[in-house]
């Protein structure tokens, strides 16, 4: 059965800090990783992942995936009250003809105090 | 380019009840998944529908169903409402399972309420 892992479940940080969450997933035949935000109702798309090594970036978000290790990390650097949210992993395999099935850990809830 | 609508947002049935739940995908895609979210379990996969034909489905029981009609739009259905079926259900369209670099885009959610 396919599973994805987040840590910590939950953070407090200080506006500007920066923090590292974390993201471990077992997948057969796994073909990429997704990072959402959800702030109130949707989940909102961050980045895709699909080669390992390579970094993403939007802003003072940046993303990175290991292959080998099985786990991507999720930075966020200078902190703001608004990036507080839960932020959600989710892994998807390749599979037969016309599926798209995503696997979500259970999210890491972030809460920036100013 | 209007993203994904649901309807309702917001229900409210008792034990017994069934209820149908609607999603209008993204115009252009044909990709529609369902998804349930509760504090305890977190988001999990309930069915994919793909050119009105479902091509995945979770772990779910048989009082869970769905369709897809030709314009992409679907419906899910729960029959036989129980307590625990109150979450947020959550619908999210992608352009086709053949663009290996398209993701999901979520809509707003209907908030579900089984009294």
């Amino acid at each position: 059965e396919d599973k994805v892992v987040q840590s910590p479940l939950s953070l407090v940080v200080h506006e500007g800090d920066t923090v590292t969450l974390n993201c471990s997933y077992e997948v057969t035949n796994f073909r990429s990783l997704l990072w959402y935000k959800q702030e109130k109702k949707a989940p909102t798309f961050l980045f895709m992942l699909t080669s390992s090594g390579i970094e993403k970036k939007s802003g003072r978000l940046s993303s990175i995936l290991d292959k080998k290790e099985l786990f991507s990390i999720l930075n966020i650097t200078a902190t703001q009250t608004g990036d507080s949210a839960i932020y959600l992993c989710a892994a998807t395999p390749y599979s037969g003809a016309g599926s798209y099935q995503l696997t979500f850990g259970k999210g890491t809830k972030l809460s920036v105090i100013p | 380019k209007a993203g994904v609508t649901q309807t309702p947002r917001y229900l409210i049935k008792t034990r017994g009840q069934q209820v149908t739940l609607s999603c209008s995908p993204i115009s252009g895609h044909r990709s529609v998944s369902w998804y349930q979210q509760t504090p305890g379990q977190g988001l999990q996969f309930l069915f994919e529908y793909f050119s009105e034909t479902q091509r995945n489905k979770g772990n779910f029981p048989g009082r869970f169903s769905g369709r897809q009609f030709s314009n992409s739009r679907s419906e899910m259905n729960v029959s036989t409402l129980e307590l625990g079926d109150s979450a947020l259900y959550l619908c999210a369209s992608s352009l086709a399972w053949y663009n290996r670099t398209d993701t999901q885009y979520f809509g707003p959610g209907t908030r579900l309420t089984v009294l």
